[in-house]
């Protein structure tokens, strides 16, 4: 069945440091959303790509569509305590259904 | 913040027992999703409603059932709990149609079965 792997699974950053959480579908995606999720908190979106090759920036974070549509990413420039959470590429999929990636756990040392 | 609401916020309940969930939005959204995540780890889609009187099995078996009588209301009931039901439960909504919504999550339940 259809897959969404994020890599790395875990990554451990001092607070300056930058972040890039890789997204990767063994289906070509019509659009992708990101998530972030605070510890004991709820997913709450982030943004949405839609076209092949697509770049948008939310401040320190920039998120890319791949060209073949099958893998995103989202880069964090200069993390912050803040930007702790795990986030989360998903798939909206054709039937409106959203199948979340394995997810990327951040966790910035001051 | 979201206007997407979870009761209760936490459940500790005996193996056997009949527990629902409680789940309601008013943003008069109609697409509405249940979700199951084990601590750290992904969310799992158990079941979705694409409007009133519509139900549909999520990707992972679930042993539980929903129910969309309203637009607003999507509970989610387990006949029978088990210690394998202990996990997080999260709900969420999507409006029909629109280029770029993001789904609105609810709070969550946790849910403790003994």
């Amino acid at each position: 069945g259809q897959q969404v792997m994020q890599i790395p699974q875990y990554q451990h950053v001092q607070e300056g440091e930058d972040f890039t959480t890789y997204c990767n579908s063994s289906t070509t995606l019509s659009n992708i959303q990101w998530y972030k999720q605070r510890p004991g908190g709820h997913p709450v979106f982030l943004i949405q790509l839609v076209k092949s090759g697509e770049v948008k920036k939310q401040k320190r974070l920039t998120f890319q569509f791949g060209e073949a549509k099958k893998n995103s990413s989202l880069h964090i420039t200069a993390t912050q305590t803040t930007d702790v959470g795990t986030y989360f590429c998903a798939d909206p999929t054709n039937t409106d259904k959203l199948i979340f990636g394995t997810g990327t756990r951040l966790q910035v040392f001051p | 913040e979201a206007d997407i609401y979870q009761t209760p916020r936490y459940l500790v309940i005996g193996t056997g027992k009949k527990i629902t969930l409680e789940c309601s939005q008013t943003m008069g959204h109609d697409k509405m999703y249940w979700y199951q995540q084990d601590p750290g780890m992904e969310l799992h889609l158990i079941h979705y409603s694409y409007g009133v009187n519509s139900t549909e099995k999520g990707d992972l078996s679930s042993e539980s059932t929903v129910s969309r009588i309203r637009t607003e209301h999507f509970p989610l009931t387990l006949e029978s709990a088990r210690p394998s039901h202990t996990s997080q439960y999260l709900c969420a909504s999507r409006p029909t149609g629109g280029a770029g919504f993001g789904y609105t999550f609810g709070s969550g339940t946790r849910l403790t079965v003994v």
